[in-house]
């Protein structure tokens, strides 16, 4: 069972925003601005699009924007394009048991 | 542009040690303030973190394997390492090298390895 709690599947159609969820406790995502966000195609490595809860590496569009409330983090992707399809993962630095625990990953479908 | 790749034996038998290196290239290994680390993913299912390793060699490790883990680094072949002893089936999984702690902005292509007799 992971840490946090991703939804297991979203879908959207094109052009539209949607959000993935990511809910953790005070002892991870509430309790610090340690929250990332992955996108991973099939067969490939996972690639960093959010750090520090909001922040985005050079080169990821900011189609990508990510936020925290409390012990949820969000993940919004507007202008929803096929490419988005993949399978995205949230992680946070953790005060209990490891120092960095990720979501269970939600799949996203681009309708 | 900072590349990681991973090698070792892509098949280890129950019981034995698995043993990974990811070569660093395109960046020193120590110049800078970054962490080095591992994650693997069973197939099908999510991401989990190992653990990783400062340039001088300070550690942080998954408890859930701290009692099986050793990350070493090598500054000199600016590469760092993963030995994972007393492996079992549920150890099957692709292993990633990453840099990072916190958050893994360079990721290796990653690396298969099947536990099997």
């Amino acid at each position: 069972q992971s840490a946090l709690t991703q939804p297991a599947s979203v879908s959207g159609s094109p052009g539209q925003s949607i959000t993935i969820s990511c809910t953790g406790t005070s002892s991870d995502v509430g309790g610090y601005n340690y929250v990332s966000w992955y996108q991973q195609h099939p067969g490939k490595a996972p690639k960093l699009m959010i750090y520090d809860v909001s922040n985005r590496p050079s080169g990821v569009s900011n189609r990508f924007s990510g936020s925290k409330s409390g012990n949820t983090a969000s993940l919004t992707i507007s202008g929803l394009q096929a490419e988005d399809e993949a399978d995205y993962y949230c992680s946070s630095y953790t005060s209990s048991s490891t120092d960095v625990v990720f979501g269970g990953g939600t799949k996203l479908t681009v309708l | 542009q900072l590349q990681l790749q991973e090698s070792g034996p892509g098949l280890v038998k129950p019981s034995e040690t698995l043993s990974l290196t990811c070569t660093v290239s395109g960046g020193s290994i120590s110049s800078s303030s970054y962490y080095w680390g591992w994650i693997r993913q069973p197939p099908g299912k999510g991401l989990e973190w190992i653990g990783s390793i400062y340039y001088s060699g300070s550690t942080y490790y998954n408890p859930s394997l701290k009692s099986r883990v050793t990350i070493s680094v090598d500054t000199s072949k600016n590469q760092f390492s993963l030995k994972l002893s007393s492996v079992t089936a549920a150890d099957t999984a692709v292993y990633y090298c990453a840099r990072g702690l916190t958050d893994f902005d360079y990721w290796g292509q990653g690396t298969l390895v099947t536990v099997s007799s």
